[in-house]
């Protein structure tokens, strides 16, 4: 039974750029989060996708947006890349349709580092 | 912003029970207590959660005060593999609450 999975697991970009992060959630579960983790603290929540929309919203711009896909994967992207950006990208998968224990599961991160 | 206290650090010798506490004082009457930890470079493990009844699993044991304002987190035999960052998180169940908010955690380090 695969896990959550996220690709790249590491990635450099400069201010300015745009960049596309990915996540498949864990077989059976239909809902992505994605988390900002800066380096030492606690991960940030971006946004929440159910149903190929969002919807929960943490505090960070429009220049964060994603998507949910047919078969529940996921992307994030972020635009004009700032140097603040760099960090591990968490996805969190958990299920709506199923036996909602409130419990998520996470990937193991992509971290964009930002030049 | 975070609504649970945890001591920033804690060691413990390795095979001794590891008691982590936790302060969530504002807690709702329908938000339970989750627990994760994150070990180096990795995604956030689940651990346990309990509403106001003790709980236990494979991994670790959970109390919750009787006025739900304070846990515990207890692994009961602990091995380096336990080294991580453990965070006490409140979040009422069911769908649309997978916004957890995470603090800075517990660093705890298992020492040989």
């Amino acid at each position: 039974d695969a896990g959550v999975t996220q690709s790249p697991t590491h990635l450099i970009k400069t201010r300015g750029q745009q960049v596309t992060l990915r996540c498949s959630p864990k077989s059976g579960h239909d809902t992505v989060s994605w988390y900002q983790q800066a380096l030492g603290q606690g991960p940030q929540f971006i946004f929440q996708y159910y149903e190929e929309e969002e919807r929960q919203r943490g505090n960070f711009p429009d220049r964060f947006s994603g998507h949910q896909f047919p078969n529940y994967s996921s992307e994030l992207n972020v635009n004009a890349l700032l140097l603040g950006d760099s960090a591990l990208y968490l996805c969190a998968s958990s299920s709506y349709r199923g036996t909602n224990t409130g419990e998520l599961f996470f990937g193991e991160g992509s971290r964009l580092t930002v030049l | 912003d975070a609504k649970t206290t945890q001591p920033t650090s804690m060691d413990c010798a390795e095979g001794r029970a590891a008691n982590l506490p936790c302060n969530h004082s504002t807690i709702s009457g329908n938000e339970y207590v989750y627990w994760y930890r994150q070990i180096h470079s990795q995604g956030p493990q689940y651990i346990i959660h309990g509403l106001k009844n003790n709980e236990t699993n494979e991994m670790a044991s959970l109390i919750i005060t009787e006025d739900r304002k304070s846990s515990t987190l207890i692994l009961p035999h602990a091995t380096l593999r336990d080294t991580a960052v453990y965070y006490c998180i409140v979040n009422s169940r069911g769908f649309g609450n997978e916004k957890l908010t995470f603090g800075t955690g517990t660093r705890l380090t298992i020492i040989p």
